[in-house]
């Protein structure tokens, strides 16, 4: 499984934009990149997931490119709530993937 | 209720005495997980099972055993519990293999403390 680094705390304010990077330099080439949010005191949950290139939901954007080695996910104009720690996994989707996360970015988003 | 639930929320044990967490899913996704989370620390897969009567090491599996006889259930036993697994447990399910946009869903945890 591809090694991934994320910086370990961000600050932010409210109503910034937050942009976390991972770099991870030895993707495979049937590697996805997957991030999850962690809330203190609950399980990860799933944010969004991309191959290369770009990809947007209603709650982030993942940001890819062309060599893959790294990725930033980007949360636009966050919240108090947006404070969590936010976890960057490569691996394959298929079978075979054991999830295995690394130690986050913790982010706090400041009034 | 459909969903992911494990079971207790909270648990105290003495060391050396025997535990198992529940961890049970309404999906019946293919695959299911448990981790560990220390204080301040990341994730740490513990066993996982890619089907019922299928389950394979993650990183942290001494001291662990597992079973999924079911594959809506996939309990975790610690066998003689130490103060070192004392931790927050997390169960997760995910669908079938090869399907683009998979995503794993997690339960609430089980907080364990081992005195």
């Amino acid at each position: 499984l591809a090694k991934t680094t994320q910086p370990i705390s961000m600050d932010s304010y409210e109503g910034q934009e937050v942009n976390i990077t991972c770099s991870h330099n030895n993707i495979a080439t049937n590697d996805y990149i997957t991030w999850y949010q962690q809330f203190p005191s609950q399980g990860p949950r799933f944010i969004i997931q991309g191959y290369k290139t770009k990809v947007t939901n209603e709650v982030a954007s993942l940001f890819i490119p062309a060599d893959r080695k790294s990725s930033t996910l980007s949360l636009p104009r966050v919240s108090l709530s947006d404070t969590a720690v936010y976890y960057c996994l490569v691996g394959p989707v298929a079978a075979g993937n054991k999830l295995t996360f690394g130690g986050g970015t913790r982010v706090l988003v400041k009034p | 209720d459909a969903g992911i639930t494990q079971s207790p929320r909270y648990k105290i044990t003495e060391t050396g005495r025997q535990v198992t967490l529940m961890c049970h899913q309404t999906w019946s996704h293919s695959y299911m997980f448990w981790y560990r989370q220390d204080l301040g620390h990341g994730l740490r897969l513990i066993y996982y099972s890619a089907a019922a009567d299928i389950t394979d090491k993650g990183e942290v599996p001494d001291g662990y055993v597992v079973s999924r006889s079911k594959t809506e259930n996939f309990p975790l036993t610690l066998e003689s519990a130490t103060r070192s697994q004392t931790s927050v447990y997390f169960c997760a399910s995910r669908v079938d293999r090869g399907v683009v946009g998979t995503e794993a869903f997690f339960g609430q945890g089980t907080r364990l403390t081992v005195v």
